[in-house]
This record gives C-alpha cells, sequence and structure tokens, in this order.
C-alpha cells in the first residue's frame, strides 16, 4: 500500500512553460486535493475532487487545470508557469466518511525561473 | 469566514521540557480540527484529530490536544519534547474535506 505518490519530487521551468503533476492514491479513496505551500502562508487549497469527473476550485485555482478520470489519479496542470508558482505542491485524499483522516503525498518542489 | 491562527511563527525549547502550541479558530458549527507535523522536506503526518466527544485528545508521538469551544481554541500540547520533535506543526479546521490550514509553527529543540 503506497499511499499517496507525486511526481516528479522536483521540477524547475521557465516562465511561459507547461507541465502537469502527477498525484496517485492506491486507497480507493473518493476525495483528492492539491493543496500549495509557501513560507509563512501554511497549506492553501488549489483544486479538488470528489469523485471521478467531478473537480472544484479552491481558494487559489488560477492559472492551474485539474481532471480525474479515474478515482486513482488526480493530476494538476501549469498551463503557462509563472514565477508566482514557485511553491512546494501537495496532494492528499481521503475517504467519504466524517472521521476519516485525509493523508498526504511528500510533495512536489516546483522552481519557476 | 473560517479560518485558522496559530500566532507562534517560531517556538524554541529544550530537549525534556514541556510543549504548547497554540492554535485559535474560526468557524460557525462544531468544527472538525487536526494537528499536523510536518519534517524537513517530508510531507505532512496527521498526529491527531477531534471531530466530537471528549475533548481531550491523545494523539502519535506522546501528542495531546484540549478542545475549548469557549476559547475557539485546540492547542497541542507534549509533557516531554524530544529532539526529534523538531518540525514545522500545522493547525487545520475542515468544514468537511476542504480543509483549511493556520501557517504553522516551527519548532526548535536545544540539546
Amino acid at each position: 500500500n503506497a499511499g499517496v505518490t507525486q511526481t516528479p519530487k522536483f521540477q524547475v521551468l521557465k516562465t511561459g512553460q507547461s507541465m502537469t503533476l502527477q498525484c496517485a492514491q492506491d486507497m480507493n479513496h473518493e476525495y483528492m486535493s492539491w493543496y500549495r505551500q509557501d513560507p509563512g502562508m501554511g497549506l492553501r487549497l488549489i483544486h479538488y475532487s470528489v469523485g471521478a469527473g467531478i473537480t472544484d476550485q479552491g481558494e487559489v485555482p488560477n492559472g492551474y487545470n485539474v481532471s480525474r478520470s479515474t478515482t486513482e489519479d488526480f493530476p494538476l496542470r501549469l498551463l503557462s508557469a509563472a514565477p508566482s508558482q514557485t511553491s512546494v505542491y501537495f496532494c492528499a485524499s481521503r475517504g467519504t466518511g466524517g472521521a476519516d483522516t485525509q493523508y498526504f503525498g511528500p510533495g512536489t518542489r516546483l522552481t519557476v525561473l | 469566514a473560517q479560518s485558522v491562527t496559530q500566532p507562534d511563527i517560531h517556538i524554541t525549547v529544550s530537549e525534556g521540557a514541556s510543549l504548547e502550541l497554540r492554535c485559535n479558530y474560526s468557524y460557525g458549527a462544531t468544527p472538525y480540527l487536526f494537528w499536523y507535523v510536518q519534517s524537513p522536506g517530508q510531507g505532512l503526518q496527521l498526529l491527531l484529530k477531534y471531530f466530537s466527544g471528549d475533548t481531550l485528545v491523545q494523539g502519535i508521538k506522546g501528542f495531546e490536544a484540549e478542545f475549548k469551544r469557549s476559547q475557539s481554541s485546540f492547542n497541542l500540547r507534549k509533557p516531554s519534547v524530544h529532539w526529534s520533535d523538531a518540525a514545522e506543526y500545522f493547525c487545520a479546521v475542515a468544514p468537511f474535506f476542504k480543509y483549511i490550514f493556520g501557517t504553522g509553527t516551527r519548532l526548535k529543540v536545544l540539546a
């Protein structure tokens, strides 16, 4: 049971480039989320999904797209990277029970030059 | 609006000393409350959570937290800190699964 996995661990982009951050979970969780972590700001919700085919925006969605074609995978796409998107990105998943724990992946450290 | 405040950005304690990390929240109903720990370069690990019932919650690694509705607080405590507890600690409130995190408290432990 690998839990929540993220690839890559590190990435450097140039302004204007696009890329996809991968996230997968093997716990059959319906709920998945993407957060970004910036110094002094904690974690902020970017997008989330309540099941395959259903996604919605979080607190800071601009510049990011998501899709959820399977229960296991929840990729995050940066359409045209900007320096303001330099951050550490965490994917998380949890079950549908009210008391279920949210599990976090190890993170992807992204630098946009 | 829902929010979480962790008033202490940095805390330094000596190994073996007691620890209390503060967390205050703003939420309209009875919240789900969490404490996570993040070691350098790592993801977040759940220490403990409160949903209902007993207001004193026991977690992993010897941590506990007390929910005080009247003070809108959920402070994290540990009676004796170990050097391995040095990390960043995040309090979160969950309107269901859309977690709202505090800005974190970085703990330094002196030998």
